[in-house]
């Protein structure tokens, strides 16, 4: 049974214009992230929400914007995409944090024309 | 900057062979972190190793820890095709959750 589930698995979107990418979790875990994997590159962490307290890298780009309305969904919305956003979107999510696994969905390839 | 870096940045292996896979750090850590990703897949948790641990199990996973070294090794005893994936490491140094993945080891296992 899918745990964290990420929609759509494939996005492609025009240069400028505003994404939401989503992803939910049927865990009832505290905390939720979201990363930016680029092709070939490690994950990188943009921000997290424990609960509902947000907490933003400090190098995340302010074009990348969140949104966690419940315990149970999380928003990644790109204001205005630029070409170097095209990427892997995870989301992960974890009981708490410190000392803890973390579960990732299938994650959203994000293509920008 | 990275924490962690991996060593080697690709491998490949016939069936039935074991795979090393070798991870360095910077700072201290409160635990180190072993996931694999499939291509154009998420993550999936393999071990989760403390930073007061040495040495850890699970089925055909073994990691260790050297912290007065500052690495981590994983090694996949008895290899599969199915075992082909990218392998990262990441580190836990602030408790709050924030991993920082290393670059990853890519694993061929020929059949």
């Amino acid at each position: 049974d899918a745990m964290v589930i990420q929609n759509p698995r494939y996005q492609v979107t025009q240069f400028g214009k505003p994404v939401t990418l989503s992803c939910s979790q049927t865990l009832n875990h505290n905390v939720m992230y979201w990363y930016q994997q680029k092709s070939s590159q490690a994950p990188k962490l943009l921000f997290h929400y424990y609960d509902k307290d947000f907490n933003n890298e400090a190098d995340t780009p302010d074009n990348f914007q969140s949104r966690r309305p419940n315990t149970s969904f999380c928003f990644l919305d790109i204001r205005s995409p630029g070409l170097g956003d095209a990427a892997m979107y995870l989301c992960a999510t974890s009981m708490d944090r410190g000392q803890e696994t973390q579960y990732f969905g299938p994650g959203t390839r994000l293509l920008v024309l | 900057s990275q924490q962690g870096e991996e060593d080697p940045q690709a491998l490949s292996i016939q069936e039935g062979e074991n795979a090393t896979m070798n991870c360095s750090y910077k700072t201290s850590i409160n635990n180190l972190q072993w996931y694999r990703q499939n291509s154009g897949r998420g993550l999936v948790h393999l071990i989760l190793i403390r930073s007061n641990e040495r040495e850890k199990h699970s089925g055909r996973l073994r990691v260790t820890l050297d912290t007065s070294k500052k690495s981590s090794s994983l090694l996949i005893t008895a290899s599969r095709a199915a075992d082909t994936a990218s392998y990262f490491c990441a580190t836990d140094s602030s408790n709050t959750g924030k991993l920082i993945f290393g670059q990853g080891t890519t694993l061929q296992v020929k059949p």
